[in-house]
């Protein structure tokens, strides 16, 4: 149980255009979803913390007009890249957890992004 | 602020050795501490979670600890194979959201 997917795995998109990255819970409802993002040889940074039907919680540094997350449903969290750069090429990973499940985070895969 | 610090960077040990992995962080204040697995280019794997008001957690060849007053943790890993090469990762989650703080990692190569 508590199998978290993402989609897509991979997207190449040109600067300038904007990508959406979408996290599931697939057999658990999730009251938060966390976003994550990895640099090559470098360790997870979060980005923002989202509930279900409330606005997210960015963490410092973290552009909330460019990295737009919507949290509709308790199974549904996107992340949207707007006017995407090179910069923004990297690994993003998303987790959900619930009081359920102790509040334990379970990871997506991920989400390779590269911005050409 | 959390802030999570893992020795070493990078190891590399022969086939069969048992071998110790080390996590510490700075709040004491913690809900859990993880311990994960990453390959590379993919996603994370939960090796093992140990609650605040645990001691240590066991899965096969893999042990964790934790002494949350020191704010240290350890991964011990019995007799090592190639296929425990990977990437280790330890974090905790704590404050309200019981948010994840991320250590840099410990890249291991077991050598056949």
């Amino acid at each position: 149980g508590a199998v978290v997917s993402q989609h897509p795995s991979r997207v190449i998109c040109k600067s300038g255009t904007s990508v959406k990255i979408e996290c599931r819970s697939l057999d658990f409802q999730a009251t938060t979803m966390f976003w994550y993002r990895q640099f090559p040889k470098k360790s997870l940074m979060l980005m923002a913390t989202s509930n279900e039907g409330s606005k997210a919680t960015y963490e410092q540094g973290v552009e909330k007009d460019k990295f737009l997350i919507n949290h509709a449903s308790l199974t549904l969290s996107t992340l949207t890249v707007t006017s995407a750069h090179p910069e923004d090429s990297s690994f993003y990973i998303c987790s959900a957890a619930d009081r359920g499940l102790a509040y334990e985070q379970y990871f997506g895969p991920g989400t390779r992004l590269t911005v050409t | 602020k959390q802030e999570v610090t893992q020795i070493p960077a990078a190891l590399s040990v022969p086939e069969g050795e048992n071998l110790v992995l080390n996590c510490s962080f700075t709040d004491s204040a913690i809900y859990n501490l993880q311990w994960f697995r990453q390959d590379p280019g993919k996603g994370l794997t939960s090796l093992l979670l140990i609650q605040s008001s645990q001691r240590e957690q066991t899965s096969g060849r893999l042990n964790a600890s934790l002494d949350k007053s020191s704010g240290r943790s350890t991964l011990y890993i019995a007799a090592s194979q190639p296929g425990d090469s990977a990437t280790y990762l330890c974090a905790v989650a704590s404050g309200s959201a019981r948010q994840l703080t991320f250590g840099s990692g410990t890249q291991l190569t077991v050598l056949p």
